[in-house]
């Protein structure tokens, strides 16, 4: 079945620092790719999306490339903020039209000043 | 993307009881999810709440102990019965259109405590 795996954290950045969560999947078809974000205390915010491969979603900085050949859709920014402190989720949509989303374990992402 | 409301927003509950949460959307929406997400974890489907129909379960869960409404296409609700201390978590409502890429917008979440 569909299953998405994160990269372990917590994450530990300084501010200004390079940010890379690592996100594989596996599904059959050709499935859609979300990030979303926990920001502490709030529900699930939608960072960004892509629907086919070679697709770059990007939002507020961030960017993530679906990379069929590699099963991956990594999410990186340039310069994280401490404002960026949240805990991180990749999921998928499956070919089918179930609508549902599998969701990877989460990582958590803390930024010191 | 829809703006999604849940009530009550946390609540602390004893063992035995049952909690009714309600999820209100502002516009009518085709699928509605709800998911749980105990704490430190990520989130797991609960169900596909459909309207008029009777709701569809994932494996592990099961209508007697979470039983959902969908009267209409902007209202849910999830029942909590019989709730024991594993059941502490935060229960996660999400619309989806059904269409294009498939992505799902979040209600903020109700946190419950069972002690």
């Amino acid at each position: 079945g569909n299953s998405v795996t994160q990269m372990e954290g917590p994450v530990t950045l300084s501010e200004e620092a390079f940010l890379t969560i690592n996100c594989t999947y596996t599904a059959t078809g050709y499935p859609s790719l979300f990030w979303y974000v926990q920001y502490p205390g709030e529900g699930l915010q939608l960072l960004l999306k892509a629907t086919k491969a070679d697709d770059k979603g990007s939002n507020k900085g961030f960017e993530a490339t679906y990379r069929k050949e590699t099963t991956s859709f990594h999410l990186e920014k340039g310069s994280v903020q401490v404002s960026d402190s949240a805990v991180y989720f990749c999921a998928l949509k499956g070919s089918s039209n179930t609508g549902k989303l599998i969701f990877g374990q989460g990582t958590t992402l803390q930024v010191k000043p | 993307s829809a703006v999604i409301s849940q009530k009550p927003s946390r609540d602390i509950c004893q063992r035995g009881t049952s909690l009714t949460i309600q999820c209100q959307v502002d516009s009518q929406v085709t699928m509605m999810f709800w998911y749980r997400q105990q704490p430190g974890q990520s989130l797991t489907l609960i169900a596909t709440a459909n309207q008029g129909s009777e709701a569809t379960y994932e494996s592990g869960f099961v209508i007697d102990k979470f039983p959902i409404s969908r009267p209409n296409l902007t209202f849910s609700t999830l029942t909590v019965s019989n709730m024991s201390p594993e059941d502490s978590s935060i229960y996660l409502c999400s619309v989806g259109t059904g269409t294009g890429p498939g992505e799902q917008y979040f209600g903020p979440g109700t946190r419950l405590t069972v002690t």
